[in-house]
């Protein structure tokens, strides 16, 4: 089954302690991207790749690092969580499956900050 | 302004009844047009993918670009209790992703009445 896994699905943290959110496809797919999503926001996307060791920025990168060692994965970093960063994440990847460009997300991580 | 605008509602309609959600922008250069169903606590997921103007049929959904007016519609006939959920409307200017960005509405929470 075609798929995009995000791990955890929940996390409660503390200020500026360091944590990973992992993304991973198994679709082949060269391009991935982080968004989040905020009440009355929207979904705004954080960071993409376009492929292994390719990443740029989108449009909220402050606060955020990612890497893209190996294609299918594509891990979310958080060096010091604060608490503007407790958000609902999704990550996507991107591909022609169907015959165009479809964006397919994860699940989701709900993040809080303390 | 906000480069796409969407209603968030909530718009509440009976069973049975046609839905009409709506997303206005202001980018010209904007090509691509998608709608995406959210339901709650799960990630977005593509419903219709229209390119430039025109109507766009698929079962009880149908895609509507008006490029002339900057805006784009999406109707449900039909509606049941399990289209319940949030549209997103989202569009780029290239071919629907990629280093081209997906620009997102924040969404309409729709909910259908038994």
């Amino acid at each position: 089954e075609a798929q995009v896994t995000q791990n955890p699905r929940y996390l409660i943290t503390v200020t500026g302690k360091k944590l990973t959110v992992t993304c991973s496809q198994n679709m082949n797919h060269e391009y991935m991207s982080w968004y989040r999503q905020d009440p009355g926001l929207g979904l705004r996307q954080i960071y993409y790749s376009m492929n292994v060791e390719v990443t740029d920025k989108g449009d909220v990168p402050e606060g955020y690092k990612v890497s893209r060692k190996e294609k299918r994965n594509f891990p979310l970093i958080l060096e010091s969580p604060s608490p503007n960063q407790t958000s609902l994440y999704f990550c996507a990847s991107l591909g022609r499956d169907r015959g165009f460009n479809e964006q397919f997300f994860g699940p989701g991580t709900r993040l809080t900050v303390l | 302004q906000k480069e796409v605008e969407q209603d968030p509602g909530p718009l509440s309609v009976p069973e049975g009844a046609i839905v009409s959600l709506n997303c206005t922008y202001s980018n010209s250069a904007f090509q691509y047009f998608m709608w995406y169903r959210q339901y709650s606590r799960k990630g977005p997921e593509l419903l219709m993918y229209t390119y430039s103007s025109g109507n766009k049929e698929d079962g009880r959904f149908t895609a509507q670009v008006d490029k002339s007016s900057k805006y784009i519609s999406l109707f449900i006939r039909d509606s049941q209790p399990s289209d319940s959920a949030t549209y997103l409307c989202a569009m780029s200017w290239g071919s629907g992703g990629g280093a081209d960005g997906l620009t997102f509405g924040k969404g309409t929470h729709l909910i259908i009445q038994p």
